[in-house]
């Protein structure tokens, strides 16, 4: 079944504590992004990757990393998480990042505490 | 000024109504449009794209785009009670940033029997 996985699909964690979150897609996507979601703020785009190795910043970058050594993961690291983190995460991935749909995980309820 | 444009709503629907969604950009090299479907405490889905002005129907869905005024909106024709979500107006930005896709806030539909 194509899909795209998060992990974990909820954390609470407290402030300063590095944490991962991963994602995965079998799809065999080029393109991979992570997004956060607020109430009345939509879908904000975080850091996306083109292709292995490529990666750019979306509208609201700052506190995160991400990588992209494999095609298939994209995980999104807070180095130090801060309650203004708290937020619902999703990762989501397609074929090219123009004209294809984008299909998006389940999403991951983080809580800084 | 935000990059993409919504009404929050909740836009309310009787059965059977078309309900109409519009949204504007202000990206105006864009080119790539699309419309995703939200429901509570789920992950968005693709329901439309739209490259080129005029309209695009799939079944009970309508989208529309003019590049000119910079407007994309989507019609639901015969809205059902499982129309009622949140849909969310993605636009793809031009230029350096080709890769980033702006989403606004988001309009709640609700459709009462």
């Amino acid at each position: 079944e194509a899909q795209v996985t998060q992990n974990p699909r909820y954390l609470i964690t407290v402030t300063g504590k590095k944490l991962t979150v991963t994602c995965s897609q079998n799809m065999n996507h080029e393109y991979m992004s992570w997004y956060r979601q607020d109430p009345g703020l939509g879908l904000r785009q975080i850091y996306y990757s083109m292709n292995v190795e490529v990666t750019d910043k979306g509208d609201v970058p700052e506190g995160y990393k991400v990588s992209r050594k494999e095609k298939r993961n994209f995980p999104l690291i807070l180095e130090s998480p801060s309650p203004n983190q708290t937020s619902l995460y999703f990762c989501a991935s397609s074929g090219r990042s123009g004209t294809d749909t984008q299909y998006f995980g389940p999403g991951t309820r983080l809580t800084v505490l | 000024q935000k990059e993409v444009e919504q009404n929050s709503g909740p836009l309310s629907v009787p059965e059977g109504a078309i309900a109409s969604l519009n949204c504007t950009y202000s990206d105006r090299g864009s080119q790539s449009f699309f419309w995703y479907r939200q429901y509570s405490g789920k992950s968005p889905e693709l329901i439309m794209s739209i490259y080129s002005n005029g309209d695009k129907e799939d079944g009970r869905f309508t989208a529309q785009l003019n590049k000119a005024s910079q407007y994309v909106s989507l019609l639901i024709r015969d809205s059902q009670p499982s129309d009622s979500a949140t849909y969310l107006c993605a636009v793809k930005m031009s230029g350096g940033s080709w890769g980033k896709l702006q989403f606004g806030a988001g309009t709640q539909v609700v459709v009462t029997p």
